[in-house]
Order: structure tokens, then sequence, then C-alpha cells
């Protein structure tokens, strides 16, 4: 399977507990995308990353969140002392320079 | 701030028949517009999109129809299928803003056999 990778595909965390997700991109691309899905709504940008370099934030990304690409290829995203709010399907997509993203089938995450 | 907006109907069709779907935009800078579909617990995947300097695109069974000028995005499913059951999203973008989009809400097709 060639496509965008997420790990892992659900995750339950206790509020407070940090929790750290994996995306790994269709490994020709350059641009590498985080977005956040609530139930019943259109995903929600994140951030975004061209290949290390992370050239975007939303507002909606707070102190709490933090995402890398450390060798322009795979990312992770973490979120520090997780809220209920939190709890969203979280989604990595990747394209090239040109053309359209990518999506992975997200990371679901749980806080009780 | 602007986005793309779509209000979030079901929309049911009998299989075999034609749906559309519409979406409306706000931000005259968009150049990029896509439609991607979601199935239940899946991850938005690609169906077609369309630039800004195109009124219209087709694909497998799909057609894309971009109207700048009331900034009005649809798609047009032909012999809609059972696996066609899923939320539609249109998505926009600015070349400027590095390919990140804007989703609306979604519209959820429901196909009856």
């Amino acid at each position: 399977d060639t496509g965008v990778s997420q790990d892992p595909r659900h995750k339950i965390t206790k509020r407070g507990q940090n929790v750290t997700f994996r995306c790994d991109p269709i490994s020709e691309h350059n641009r590498l995308y985080w977005y956040r899905q609530t139930l019943g709504q259109g995903p929600e940008f994140l951030t975004y990353f061209q290949n290390e370099a992370q050239l975007e934030k939303s507002r909606l990304l707070s102190d709490r969140f933090s995402a890398e690409r450390p060798k322009g290829s795979f990312s992770t995203l973490e979120i520090q002392r997780t809220e209920q709010g939190d709890s969203a399907m979280y989604l990595c997509a990747s394209s090239p320079d040109r053309g359209h993203a990518f999506f992975g089938q997200g990371t679901r995450l749980t806080v009780v | 701030g602007e986005s793309v907006g779509l209000h979030l109907p079901t929309l049911s069709v009998q299989e075999g028949d034609n749906s559309i779907i519409n979406c409306a935009y706000s931000n005259s800078a968009s150049d990029y517009f896509i439609w991607y579909k979601q199935e239940s617990g899946k991850g938005p995947q690609f169906i077609i999109d369309i630039r800004s300097n195109m009124d219209k695109r087709q694909g497998q069974r799909v057609t894309v129809l971009l109207n700048k000028t009331v900034k009005h995005l649809s798609l047009q499913i032909a012999a809609t299928q059972p696996g066609d059951s899923a939320v539609y999203f249109c998505a926009e973008n600015t070349q400027a803003a590095g390919n990140k989009l804007t989703f609306g809400g979604g519209t959820r097709v429901l196909v009856k056999p």
C-alpha cells in the first residue's frame, strides 16, 4: 500500500495524558498536512510542512499541540495534557507541490 | 475568515438516478477546488478537482461545474450506485495558501436500492 499511513487508528486516553500520532506520507510528496475533524464537520486545517519546514500553523493549534517532520519524511503530532475537547479524528494528508492532497485513514482520539 | 460554505443536508437518491451536490464558496481568490468523498470511519478520498480557469471537468461518472460569477461549485454523479453512499465535501484553496484546504461541512448522500 503506497498511500498515506497513520498510526494508531484509534487511541483512547485519560484526560491530562500526552498522546503522539504518526503519519507516513506518500514517499515522493514534499507537502504534509494535519487536519482535525469532528463529527458532522469538514476537516479543519491544523498545520502544514514543506519537506521538514513547518510553514503554517492554524490558530486551532494551541500550545499543547506540536508537530514535527524531522527528516522531511514521516511526521508526528503530539498533544500534551489532553482535554475532552481534543476528542476528534486527526487526519494526515500529503501532496506534491502541485496537485491534490491524499488523505490517510485518520487517528480517532477519544479523551475520557 | 472566508471559507467554503456547504450546508449539511442529506440527499436521498434512487439507485440509477443522477445526483447533484452543491457548494457555495466565498473566497474570490480561490483558484483550486476539490471534491472529496468520505465513508464512515475513513479518510476523505479524492474524487475530482477543477482549477479556476475551467468551468467544467468530467471524470468517470462524475462532473464538476464551477461558476465563478456566483461562486458556486457542483458535483454531478451519473447513475448513482449504492457504493456512492457517503458524505461529500467540497474544498478550496489558493496557490498562495500552499495547498491548505478549506472544507465545507459536507453533504450526506444516501442511495436507495
